[in-house]
């Protein structure tokens, strides 16, 4: 049962373009929002993260936007630049029971062509 | 500074071997865990640790064991290695969760015969 379900799976941009990946959650507990960024053969890193007080977090060309009454929140890259091309992960934590339990969604793969 | 460091990176084993994987963090973190990445299932928690002595469960932790005798180092155990279990496995640590990044290591990609 996969708590966080992520789409696309894969997603192709042109440079310049925005591309946008989306999360949608069960857990009403969940109460903390982050996105992880992979490149081949290395490990995720955390790109931006987000709390269900704010719709929305902007860090550089990087924007979530959460809404919290249809559990979904997605990722907006601006601008996109070949050098974003990697696998894009949500995941999301909180409650009593899942706090200390960072789940992730099943990834996107993009690819910026220049 | 090295950060979270995983060994090997890559190991191949036979059905029903018995192999650990090693994890150490220089960061003083309290948290630490195992996450193991296979395509179109993302990352999944297999266990975690939120300091020394203590450790839980995840998502998938059947076949897994793990202890954590220091705060440094974190080892996951296969006790009788199944194919099922071919992936490649991810530790992270953390100075808090639930809100405090976790720092990944570069992984370590696990065949099974």
């Amino acid at each position: 049962q996969q708590q966080v379900k992520q789409s696309p799976q894969s997603l192709i941009v042109q440079k310049g373009g925005i591309s946008i990946i989306n999360c949608a959650y069960e857990n009403t507990a969940f109460d903390y929002f982050p996105w992880y960024q992979q490149f081949p053969g290395k490990g995720p890193a955390l790109l931006i993260a987000i709390r269900p007080d704010v719709s929305e977090k902007k860090e550089g060309r990087f924007t979530i936007s959460f809404n919290k009454s249809a559990k979904q929140f997605s990722l907006h890259i601006m601008d996109s630049q070949p050098g974003d091309s990697a696998t894009y992960f949500c995941a999301a934590s909180g409650g009593i029971q899942g706090a200390q339990k960072l789940v992730f969604g099943q990834g996107t793969r993009l690819t910026i062509n220049p | 500074n090295a950060g979270v460091t995983q060994t090997p990176k890559f190991q191949v084993l036979k059905t029903g071997q018995s192999m650990t994987l090693q994890c150490a963090q220089d960061m003083n973190h309290e948290y630490m865990s195992w996450y193991r990445q296979d395509p179109g299932m993302g990352l999944r928690l297999i266990h975690y640790s939120v300091g020394a002595g203590i450790t839980d469960q995840g998502e998938v932790p059947n076949g897994y064991n793990v202890s954590r005798s220091t705060t440094e180092d974190f080892p996951l155990r296969l006790l009788s290695a199944a194919p099922s279990q071919t992936s490649v496995y991810f530790c992270a640590s953390s100075y808090w969760l639930p809100t405090g990044e976790l720092f990944f290591g570069e992984g370590s990609r696990l065949t099974v015969l």
